[in-house]
């Protein structure tokens, strides 16, 4: 079946454009993830949806930053104002909800942002 | 939040065992330990999943000791291919961040 899918793989944009990256689930997951990766870092956690509930903005660097989940589906993550510092891999992950205590999260290929 | 603490990096040859072991003193009664692996400019890619004792799937085994505070996942003959970066990472469902720390992982290289 068809997985994660985010578009577009690549966005350059000027220092203080605004972005805005979108990321398509599997179907059926009710969880779904953000996560930042800086050229040969790990993973950097930024926001997290979990059905009706309230998301986790927790891991959101800045109020630039915003994500929204429309319909329990469709995510898009807008950055405000880009900063060179907002230059990263932006990678989507979306999981079912486990009752058993057990997930597995299915990432997408991500979207590479470069901010010049 | 729970830390985890890996090796940054290993090295191996073709046809070798080998063993990356994650070190997560805190972890919570509720906590599962999972393991991802991740290839360049890829999303990471599940491996494997477990609780306690030992798990075994098609391309990893995993063993935790009864204290949990510590595991170990090994992948046995690798190959060329394996040459990725490995996250350990620990938490449950409806944990929150917990759930979702991805350290630096451990960059494996192997050679022929």
């Amino acid at each position: 079946g068809a997985g994660v899918s985010q578009s577009p793989s690549n966005k350059v944009t000027e220092k203080g454009k605004d972005v805005e990256l979108r990321c398509d689930p599997i179907s059926g997951h009710t969880a779904l993830y953000w996560y930042r990766q800086s050229l040969g870092q790990g993973l950097e956690f930024l926001i997290y949806f979990q059905g009706n509930s309230a998301p986790d903005k927790s891991g959101l660097p800045s109020d630039r930053f915003s994500a929204e989940r429309t319909g329990g589906s469709v995510s898009t993550l807008t950055i405000q104002r880009t900063q060179q510092e907002d230059s990263a891999v932006y990678l989507c992950a979306s999981s079912l909800e486990s009752t058993s205590g057990t997930y597995e999260q299915y990432f997408g290929p991500g979207t590479r942002l470069t901010v010049t | 939040l729970a830390k985890t603490t890996q090796p940054i990096s290993m090295d191996s040859y073709e046809g070798q065992e080998v063993n990356i072991t994650c070190s997560h003193n805190n972890i919570a009664t509720n906590d599962y330990i999972t393991w991802y692996q991740q290839f360049p400019s890829q999303g990471p890619r599940f491996i494997i999943q477990g609780y306690k004792t030992k798990v075994t799937n098609e391309v990893a085994s995993l063993f935790i000791p009864a204290d949990r505070k510590s595991s170990t996942l090994s992948l046995p003959r690798v190959s060329l291919s394996d040459t990725a970066v490995y996250y350990c990472l620990v938490g449950a469902p409806n944990t929150g961040r917990r759930a979702l720390t991805f350290g630096s992982g451990t960059r494996l290289q192997v050679q022929p």
